[in-house]
């Protein structure tokens, strides 16, 4: 099992520049969400979906679009990366909401 | 506003010490409280508490929950130079007659453990 995968690992944008950050997991879990880690910030919720076909917004999900085709997958866009973006972002998953499994993280940086 | 506090920060201790750490939240409809390790990368799941006073163990990590008082600690004793990280923990809530709600995590913890 290769648990939650998350590419790339690392990633530099200019302001402007549009990417996707990719999540997969293979353990069948209905629940993945997408969060951004901050120096003195923790775990700030940016999206998330219960589901295949259902995402919502979390706490911070301005600049950032989700969809959610098959359970398996959950990739997070930047339409328009802002410096504001830079932060190592974390996909997870779980079975329904608590225990999260997460993935390495992706270090952006936005110039 | 559901909220998550941790304390201290930052602590630097010296191997075999014992530590805690703390965790108080303010949380509408709590379910459990979780805590993780985050070392280089990813965080890893260490315990999940649901009631009042059962301690959870695990080698030398331990953690308790008061529903009462709010809060939760987490023991290491013995303390190694591999237990240096960022304890993390987050609150659990239900949401809308009674579906599952997303993690509420605090700020983090940071031990250094010196040799």
């Amino acid at each position: 099992n290769a648990g939650v995968t998350q590419t790339p690992k690392f990633q530099v944008l200019k302001t402007g520049q549009s990417m996707t950050l990719q999540c997969a997991q293979d353990m069948n879990h209905e629940y993945m969400s997408w969060y951004r880690q901050d120096p003195g910030m923790g775990l700030r919720l940016i999206h998330y979906s219960v589901g295949a076909g259902i995402t919502d917004q979390g706490e911070v999900p301005n600049g950032y679009n989700v969809s959610r085709s098959t359970t398996e997958d959950f990739p997070l866009r930047l339409l328009s990366a802002a410096p504001s973006q830079t932060s190592v972002y974390f996909c997870a998953s779980s079975y329904s909401g608590g225990e999260l499994f997460f993935g390495e993280g992706s270090r952006l940086t936005v110039l | 506003e559901d909220k998550v506090v941790q304390s201290p920060l930052s602590l630097v201790v010296h191997e075999g010490d014992t530590v805690t750490l703390n965790c108080s939240y303010e949380v509408t409809n709590f379910r459990s409280l979780l805590w993780y390790k985050q070392e280089k990368k990813a965080p890893t799941f260490l315990f999940m508490l649901t009631s009042s006073g059962i301690e959870k163990k695990s080698g030398r990590l331990s953690s308790i929950l008061d529903k009462k008082e709010l809060f939760s600690i987490l023991n290491i004793t013995a303390t190694q130079t591999g237990d240096s990280a960022v304890y993390l923990c987050a609150a659990w809530p239900l949401r809308y007659g009674g579906s599952q709600g997303n993690l509420i995590f605090g700020k983090g913890t940071k031990l250094s453990v010196k040799p």
